[in-house]
């Protein structure tokens, strides 16, 4: 059964930063495109960010670029988001997800909140 | 920036076809992939690369893409298939449409 378990996601005040995570199971990891999706409360889903298998390439929207960094651990089935200089702007459910074929997002972690606090 | 323009709302009468749209320039030139989200839960994918089903997605489920829209066709429309429904594409980055509520009453 494939699974993405997200964590390190709560309460942080403007300005500072949270260490997101994302376990893996189920699936051969090292062989897939990552990303992080958020969905700020009561809106739509905005892609974040993604990371080629190997963490070779890593690409990002506009809005976090220079603060926000992904990164990942092929030993450990891991995903990670590294968040800096948060704003209230970035309060949403914080997900991971697989990239299949096509670029389509096949599998989906639960999300995590991430609430900023102006 | 490349942008996906939907809906923001969708009504259908059960066991009646819902269409849902999805719009961007050339888009038929790209894939288009479709997500299912109800309340509280995570998205979930129902069709990939313009009309793949996914395993496990019920066959009333089907896609399209040509020219500048794709579309989300759900026939026979159930109960069960009200929810929020994103379109999905790449242009150099990941773009998602901002979402349409399908309502079935």
């Amino acid at each position: 059964e494939v699974q993405l378990v997200e964590s390190g996601g709560g309460l942080v005040q403007s300005g500072g930063s949270l260490r997101l995570s994302c376990a893996a199971s189920g699936f051969t990891f090292r062989s897939y495109w990552m990303s992080w999706v958020r969905q700020a409360p009561g809106k739509g889903l905005e892609w974040v960010a993604n990371i080629k298998h190997d963490g070779s390439e890593k690409n990002y929207v506009d809005s976090v670029k220079g603060r926000f960094t992904i990164s990942r651990d092929n030993a450990k089935n891991s995903v990670y988001l590294q968040m800096n200089s948060l704003r209230a702007g970035d309060t949403a459910v914080y997900y991971c997800a697989s990239e299949g074929l096509g670029s389509s997002f096949e599998y989906w972690g639960q999300g995590t909140l991430v609430t900023v606090s102006s | 920036s490349y942008e996906l323009t939907q809906p923001p709302s969708v009504s259908v009468s059960p066991g009646q076809t819902a269409s849902v749209t999805c719009s961007g320039d050339k888009l038929g030139d790209k894939y288009v992939s479709w997500y299912q989200q109800k309340p509280g839960q995570s998205p979930i994918l129902v069709i990939s690369q313009n009309k793949k089903r996914p395993s496990g997605i019920p066959e009333r489920f089907s896609g399209s893409n040509s020219g500048n829209t794709a579309t989300l066709t759900i026939s026979g429309t159930q109960a069960m298939d009200e929810a929020d429904y994103y379109c999905q594409a790449w242009d150099s980055l990941v773009v998602f449409g901002g979402g349409t509520k399908l309502t079935v009453l």
